[in-house]
């Protein structure tokens, strides 16, 4: 059972255009929605996140957007740059005990930014 | 340099021959994780280890086993793989703390025969 879905799966943008990435989930016990983007060849790493009880969250080009209600929530990348091609995850944690957490996944959307 | 390393990055080996993927992370952290990575499935989390001697499953943990006998290591285990295990893997760390991020590594690409 796939708990966070995310769409699309590929998606291409051309230069200085806005790249939308919408991601949804099922289970309300999640308190945190991090963003990783990932390079070829590399590990993901964090761009942004956002906590539920806040409905956006801006980090230069990038922006986050979160809709409690309808459990869903989307990356906005502004003036999108060939740069920023690369292959997005969303996610979600869920605490599972005192201390402790599990992070699950989106499936991923590669993102092409064309000249 | 803060950073999270795996070893080996490549490994071709066949069914049943064990094999341990080793992690190692120079930040302190107390959270370790695993991931696999395969195309279209995103990235699934095998087991996750808030501390040192407590480790927890995670979504797909069949057939791998962990162990975190020192707070900076986190090695994978795969006791007898096979093809299906064929994935990349990544290995993960993060401070305990609320909303921190996690540090991934650069990856093993495993390929069992």
């Amino acid at each position: 059972q796939q708990q966070v879905k995310q769409s699309p799966q590929s998606l291409i943008v051309q230069k200085g255009g806005i790249s939308i990435i919408n991601c949804a989930y099922e289970n309300t016990a999640f308190d945190y929605f991090p963003w990783y983007q990932q390079f070829p060849g590399k590990g993901p790493a964090l761009l942004i996140a956002i906590r539920p009880d806040v409905s956006e969250k801006k980090e230069g080009r990038f922006t986050i957007s979160f809709n409690k209600s309808a459990k869903q929530f989307s990356l906005h990348i502004m003036d999108s740059q060939p740069g920023d091609s690369a292959t997005y995850f969303c996610a979600a944690r869920l605490k599972t005990g005192a201390g402790s957490y599990q992070l699950t996944f989106g499936k991923g959307t590669k993102l092409s930014v064309i000249p | 340099e803060a950073q999270v390393t795996q070893n080996p990055r490549y490994l071709i080996t066949v069914t049943g021959k064990k094999l341990t993927v080793t992690c190692s992370q120079n930040m302190n952290h107390e959270y370790m994780s695993w991931y696999r990575q395969d195309p279209g499935l995103g990235l699934r989390q095998i087991y996750y280890s808030m501390n040192v001697e407590v480790t927890d499953k995670g979504d797909v943990p069949e057939g791998y086993k962990v162990s975190r006998k020192e707070k900076r290591n986190f090695p994978l285990i795969l006791e007898s793989p096979s093809p299906n295990q064929t994935s990349l893997y990544f290995c993960a760390s993060s401070a305990r703390s609320s909303y921190n991020e996690q540090f991934f590594g650069p990856g093993t690409r495993l390929t069992v025969l």
